[in-house]
């Protein structure tokens, strides 16, 4: 399974437009980018899930550069309830039914 | 959507005593479920792989003796935490994937959380 590497922690305001990036330079033909939301005391939720260039749902939008050894999660205008932990997973999830989480980068948000 | 419910969601328990925690897929059947064992301000470290009518797979490092965990039907895996100690106190997190996760269908990975155990051994 390809290793991530993401921001331990990053800060923002409501309102702004957050991005955090996400390394896995090992990442195979098959593998999947998969995010996950998680609030303090709960399991995580899925958030969006990409192969290649550009992904947006009604949460967020996920950018894939063509070389796939990164990727962006941008979360639009966010507020308040948006302060979680946010994880980057990589891995083939059609022939494999692990998740192995890394990380993640810590989230918060100020008023 | 699909829906994972854990419980209990708090338990504290003494020294030496065993404490159960089930985890129920409530609107779809799941052939496999997951532990996963969270400490504060860490990941989610994954425990073992749950198959129903069979033996679990546990992670390296992780005591199978210890963790007990049975599957026995398509929606309910148990973790049992044999003679705990204060050093297993944790979150325990249980997932479970649904079948239409393997053919997204639905755009996602079909993987479901439960909402976490809080145990404390003291």
């Amino acid at each position: 399974l390809a290793k991530t590497t993401q921001p331990i922690s990053m800060d923002s305001y409501e309102g702004q437009e957050v991005n955090i990036t996400c390394s896995h330079n090992n990442i195979a033909t098959n593998d999947y980018i998969t995010w996950y939301q998680q609030f303090p005391s709960q399991g995580p939720r899925f958030i969006i899930q990409g192969y290649k260039t550009k992904v947006t749902n009604e949460v967020a939008s996920l950018f894939i550069p063509a070389d796939r050894k990164s990727s962006t999660l941008s979360l639009p205008r966010v507020s308040l309830s948006d302060t979680a932990v946010y994880y980057c997973l990589v891995g083939d999830s059609q022939n494999t039914d692990k998740l192995i989480f890394g990380t993640g980068t810590r989230l918060q948000v100020f008023p | 959507g699909a829906v994972v419910s854990q419980h209990p969601s708090r338990v504290i328990c003494k020294s030496g005593t065993s404490v159960k925690i089930e985890c129920r897929s409530l609107d779809f059947q799941a052939t496999t479920m997951f532990w996963y064992r969270q400490f504060p301000k860490q990941s989610l470290m994954l425990m073992a792989t749950s198959n129903e009518g069979s033996k679990a797979t546990y992670e390296q490092g992780v005591e199978k003796d210890k963790f007990l965990i049975n599957h026995a039907s398509l929606t309910l895996s148990t973790l049992t935490v044999t003679s705990a100690h204060p050093e297993d106190s944790s979150f325990y997190i249980c997932s479970a994937r649904s079948l239409r996760g393997k053919g997204r269908v639905l755009g996602d990975d079909g993987y479901t959380f439960g909402s976490g155990t809080r145990l404390t051994v003291v």
